[in-house]
């Protein structure tokens, strides 16, 4: 399986600025994951992540909001843009392992994001 | 459509006691089911997975699931729960290329 890390861990942010997440894999892989959790809810996917491509967003999901790079085969970052208090919510990054195991989804420890 | 329904949000068990978390699923194509754990504070971490074969499938920490085609439903079972168990617990169904599909969560508090 997969290791993954994400960078901050828990941040606590102003209305109005913005915040970069960093999601690093140990391996190289092909479609990275973006998903929010609000409080107290199931997990949503905000985007899938390419590299060499565009982002593929979901729908209720703008590319001007949660803009995603993917550089490399094992990085991939979300931006937070323009926050209110309604993007208060974990943000988790995952990879998606095709190997002979099968198809399996593995999640980074996730950041926690709260907007005052 | 595919979807999971987790028709638990809660469940309260007492310590070395058995528990059952239900998960029921909809799906039109070939089955990929899920466990997830949550800790407190913390992301997700695979707990089982049933992608073909045998329909009792075994996991981590001690706790095994079975896939019932007939009646859509992938419930997870652990005969004697930790105080260590206390956690979300999240059923998902893969929906398609890289598309899965998550329950709300069903929050196990084990009591002492």
């Amino acid at each position: 399986s997969a290791v993954i890390s994400q960078k901050p861990s828990r941040d606590i942010c102003q209305r109005g600025t913005s915040l970069t997440i960093q999601c690093q894999v140990d391996s190289q892989v092909t479609m990275m994951f973006w998903y929010r959790q609000q409080p107290g809810q199931s997990l949503t996917l905000i985007a899938t992540a390419n590299q060499g491509s565009e982002a593929t967003y979901e729908s209720g999901f703008v590319i001007d909001k949660f803009p995603i790079s993917r550089p490399n085969l094992t990085f991939s970052t979300l931006t937070v843009s323009n926050m209110s208090p309604e993007d208060s919510s974990i943000y988790l990054c995952s990879v998606e392992d095709l190997g002979g195991l099968g198809d399996t989804q593995y999640f980074g420890p996730g950041t926690r994001l709260t907007v005052l | 459509a595919q979807s999971v329904t987790q028709l638990d949000s809660q469940v309260p068990v007492f310590e070395e006691a058995p528990v059952e978390l239900r998960c029921n699923y909809s799906s039109s194509v070939s089955v990929y089911l899920f466990w997830y754990v949550q800790y407190p504070n913390q992301g997700l971490q695979l707990l089982l997975k049933y992608l073909s074969g045998s329909t009792l499938v075994k996991g981590i920490n001690g706790f095994e699931a079975e896939f019932n085609k007939s009646q859509t439903s992938f419930h997870l079972r652990k005969p004697s729960v930790h105080i260590s168990d206390t956690a979300e617990y999240f059923c998902a169904v893969k929906a398609g290329t890289y598309k899965y599909i998550f329950g709300t969560g069903t929050r196990l508090k084990v009591l002492a």
